[in-house]
Parts: C-alpha cells; sequence; structure tokens
C-alpha cells in the first residue's frame, strides 16, 4: 500500500534553517508528481510546492519562492523541502502528498515545523 | 490566485440527515475540483476528485457535483464517522488553493 513518512520537523529560530523529508513506498515513487502542503495549528490546509516526477519542473508559492527549495532522489525515493530563512508564520504541520491527476490522492501523516525564538 | 470559498463554515447536523456543502472558485476551474475530509489528529483524505468522482475507501453516500465556479458536496445520510472537516481544492491552477473548510458537527 502507498506509504508516504515525513520527518526533519522540530523547533527552530527565525531565520534558522531546515530540511524535511519524506520517504515513499508502495508505489513507483519516480513516474508520480509530489507535493508539499502545509496546516498551521489550528488553521486549514495551504498548498507549499511541487515537484514534477523528474524533478524537471517545480513550482512554489510566492511566499515561500526564494526561501524553500523542493527536491527530489528518485533513487532513494525520497522527496525533501530545504526551508531557509524561516519565518514564524512558516510554522504549521507539513504533509508530502502524492499527485493523481492534479488532486493529492495520498498523504502522509505530517511532520510539525516550529518557528520560534 | 484562484479564492476558494466554502460555506458553512460550520454545519451542525444530526446522524441520517442530509448535509450540503459549497465551494465557490472565483474564477472557472473547470470540473479540477476535489474534496478531502480531515479529522481531528489525521492527515487529509482523498474524498472526491473530478469534481464528482469519488475516491474508493468512501462510501456511496457521499458526492460531488458542479463544473465551473460552483461545487457541492452531498452527504446524503450523515454517520457518525463522517463528522469531520471538509475541504475543497483545485487543481486548474498554480498555485492550487483550498478553501477554509467546512466544520461538520453533531447537532
Amino acid at each position: 500500500q502507498v506509504q508516504l513518512v515525513e520527518s526533519g520537523g522540530g523547533v527552530v529560530q527565525p531565520g534558522g534553517s531546515l530540511k524535511l523529508s519524506c520517504a515513499a513506498s508502495g508505489f513507483t515513487f519516480s513516474n508520480h508528481g509530489i507535493h508539499w502542503v502545509r496546516q498551521a495549528p489550528g488553521k486549514g490546509l495551504e498548498w507549499v510546492a511541487f515537484i514534477r516526477y523528474d524533478g524537471t519542473y517545480t513550482y512554489y508559492r510566492d511566499s515561500v519562492k526564494g526561501r524553500f527549495t523542493i527536491s527530489r532522489d528518485n533513487s532513494k525515493n525520497t522527496l525533501y523541502l530545504q526551508m531557509n530563512n524561516l519565518r514564524p508564520e512558516d510554522t504549521s504541520v507539513y504533509y508530502c502528498a502524492k499527485e493523481g491527476r492534479g488532486y493529492h490522492d495520498f498523504w502522509g501523516q505530517g511532520t510539525l515545523v516550529t518557528v520560534s525564538s | 490566485e484562484i479564492v476558494m470559498t466554502q460555506s458553512p463554515a460550520t454545519l451542525s447536523g444530526s446522524p441520517g440527515e442530509r448535509a450540503t456543502l459549497s465551494c465557490r472558485a472565483s474564477q472557472s476551474v473547470s470540473s479540477n475540483l476535489a474534496w478531502y475530509q480531515q479529522k481531528p489528529g489525521q492527515a487529509p483524505r482523498l474524498l472526491i476528485y473530478g469534481a464528482s468522482t469519488r475516491a474508493t475507501a468512501f462510501p456511496a453516500r457521499f458526492s460531488g457535483s458542479g463544473s465551473g465556479t460552483e461545487f457541492t458536496l452531498t452527504i446524503s445520510s450523515l454517520q457518525s464517522e463522517d463528522f469531520a472537516v471538509y475541504y475543497c481544492q483545485q487543481y486548474n491552477n498554480w498555485p492550487r488553493t483550498f478553501g477554509q473548510g467546512t466544520k461538520v458537527e453533531i447537532k
């Protein structure tokens, strides 16, 4: 069965960096685009970034452009999100989500990132 | 950016009642509309895609309709396990955008 397992969350000071990982199994990882979606505590869902199945295209929401970088290693079935210059408003649970045909057909359980001094 | 607006913010219903959730897009998204269900402490789950195709994990009491800018999620007879937050999302344009959610709670 499809599994997505996020890791790498934690507490970081404003201006700091963190790298999230998402380990995938149960499907052919190299055939599918993957998204990052986040959810601030008690709030709704917010799409963050997407990477095409082969890594050749990426898309970001405006508020993270230039600060976050999505990447993937298809040999390791792993997705990454490098987050630099973090802000308090980036505090969220970060989910990786497999792309169906535009929609997110499977989600991981999420990893919490807290940006606080 | 396409703005997705859901109504109502909260829907109070009793088991067995019909529930109707609405989602409106600020511009046409064709049928590129998905619905997700999220329960407390859990990740969202895909419920509907293509505006009206139900994901295999969900029973037939869930149905989706609409196209363009107006969409509806209907739960024909609320069951205890349906009390959750429901989000719509458009995947017609970048950036992908979600509605703010409708919480379905027990009356």
